[in-house]
């Protein structure tokens, strides 16, 4: 079945620094990949995402890129704040036979002031 | 205000006893979607519903159930809780033809199971 796995599990930087969390998927068929924030206690809400059809996306502070041969994308945030200590999910989905979107296990990020 | 609204939002159950989580939506959205959530292990999809009438089984579907009668309703069923169900759940819904793929989430309902 479908698998996305996502690296690191835990990630600590200092303020101002990158940030990069990578993502593999399997399904050779997937052609959407969104990424969440989850703050503590809250619910995931969508970040930034990207199409087969796209190599790199950028939102201000945060990008995304897509290797669609080697099956991974990955997210960067730079000049992280205290505010981007989140948990972020990776996921990959099918734009047919329904959004069945399966998600990374999840990336933990301290950003220390 | 339109969203996702789950209920109850916290509940303790008894092993072998029978519980529905509810989950509404008001954006007519077609599909809904139901996740569990364990620390270490993300968001695992247990069922899916692409449109109202079909359902469909995602990663972690045993031991629960949905049904889709309209397009706003999609609960989610466990017949006999057992302890390993103890998770926290989240419903989700998406446009699947003119949202591109985003899922909002509800509030999450956090069960355990004793």
């Amino acid at each position: 079945g479908e698998n996305v796995e996502q690296h690191p599990s835990t990630l600590s930087v200092q303020e101002g620094d990158s940030a990069v969390i990578k993502c593999t998927y399997s399904d050779s068929a997937s052609n959407y990949f969104p990424w969440y924030k989850q703050e503590l206690g809250k619910r995931p809400q969508l970040i930034i995402d990207i199409r087969s059809n796209v190599g790199e996306k950028k939102d201000q502070r945060i990008a995304v890129t897509l290797n669609k041969t080697a099956k991974h994308f990955s997210l960067h945030i730079t000049e992280t704040q205290p505010e981007d200590s989140a948990v972020y999910f990776c996921a990959a989905s099918r734009t047919t036979g329904g959004f069945k979107t399966i998600f990374g296990a999840g990336t933990r990020l301290f950003v220390k002031a | 205000i339109a969203g996702i609204t789950q209920a109850p939002t916290s509940q303790i159950l008894a092993a072998g006893r029978r519980m529905t989580l509810r989950c509404t939506q008001d954006m007519r959205h077609n599909a809904m979607y139901w996740y569990r959530q364990d620390l270490g292990l993300g968001l695992r999809l247990i069922h899916y519903s692409n449109t109202a009438g079909t359902t469909g089984k995602g990663e972690v579907p045993d031991g629960y159930s949905v049904s889709r009668a309209n397009t706003d309703d999609f609960p989610l069923t466990l017949a006999s809780a057992v302890p390993s169900q103890t998770s926290v759940y989240f419903c989700a819904s998406s446009d699947r033809y003119r949202g591109g793929g985003e899922l909002f989430f509800g509030e999450g309902s956090r069960l355990t199971v004793l």
